[in-house]
């Protein structure tokens, strides 16, 4: 890939649990994009977070993102089965173009 | 709100024809994306236009076409269809460069 990693490449918790993802990147960015997808479905963008911010907060999510060790983390807080789904993370290289991961199929266990 | 409008959402084709994807920008949006997402695969970048110039070229092969219209609508032409062409096409938006970009629907195209 030409992003890079997605680490886990599959995860199922409990309802309730957190659950974490993360992701690693080759290049400098401008920004870094998460997004959810259901099967066969569109991808639905969650969060943008810029080259220049270390943390941001939407909802029950949390993103950080580390420059310098080219790597970004999503955390999903007390989990419902909805949230099932293939997480992206999508990587801004200064082209007008986004670069995804593989991505991360969480299952979240009721 | 408006979201990214793509046409049509599922196509079927035979090999060697042709297919023409249509893209709605959300309102506003002077920036569009292609992307092509295989079986289990990530999305990939194919081609992207802002204020109706290319403005950026990925893995789209020389069979495929596209452009963006006076109304900022875009259409991706496929020609010669091979069955590796069967995926989901995206079509994505934004307000300019580097800004949050929002999928449409997709279309599905089976070339059998």
């Amino acid at each position: 890939s030409q992003q890079g990693e997605e680490d886990p490449q599959a995860l199922s918790i409990q309802e309730g649990e957190n659950a974490t993802m993360n992701c690693s990147y080759k290049t400098s960015i401008n920004n870094l994009q998460w997004y959810r997808q259901n099967s066969g479905r569109g991808l639905v963008h969650l969060i943008l977070i810029r080259s220049n911010e270390r943390e941001k907060h939407s909802g029950r999510l949390r993103v950080t993102l580390d420059t310098s060790k080219k790597s970004s983390s999503l955390l999903i807080t007390a989990s419902r089965a909805a949230d099932t789904a293939s997480y992206f993370c999508a990587t801004d290289q200064g082209a007008q173009k986004l670069v995804f991961g593989q991505g991360t199929r969480l299952t979240i266990n009721p | 709100a408006a979201g990214v409008i793509q046409s049509p959402r599922h196509l079927i084709k035979e090999k060697r024809e042709t297919a023409t994807l249509k893209c709605y920008p959300i309102p506003r949006h002077d920036t569009v994306y292609w992307y092509q997402q295989g079986p289990g695969q990530d999305p990939q970048f194919l081609i992207s236009f802002y204020e109706k110039m290319q403005s950026d070229k990925g893995s789209i092969p020389d069979r495929f076409s596209a452009q963006q219209f006076s109304d900022y609508h875009s259409e991706l032409n496929m020609s010669s269809l091979e069955l590796g062409d069967s995926a989901l096409y995206f079509c994505a938006s934004s307000p300019g460069p580097s800004y949050e970009q929002y999928f449409g629907p997709g279309t599905r195209l089976t070339v059998t």
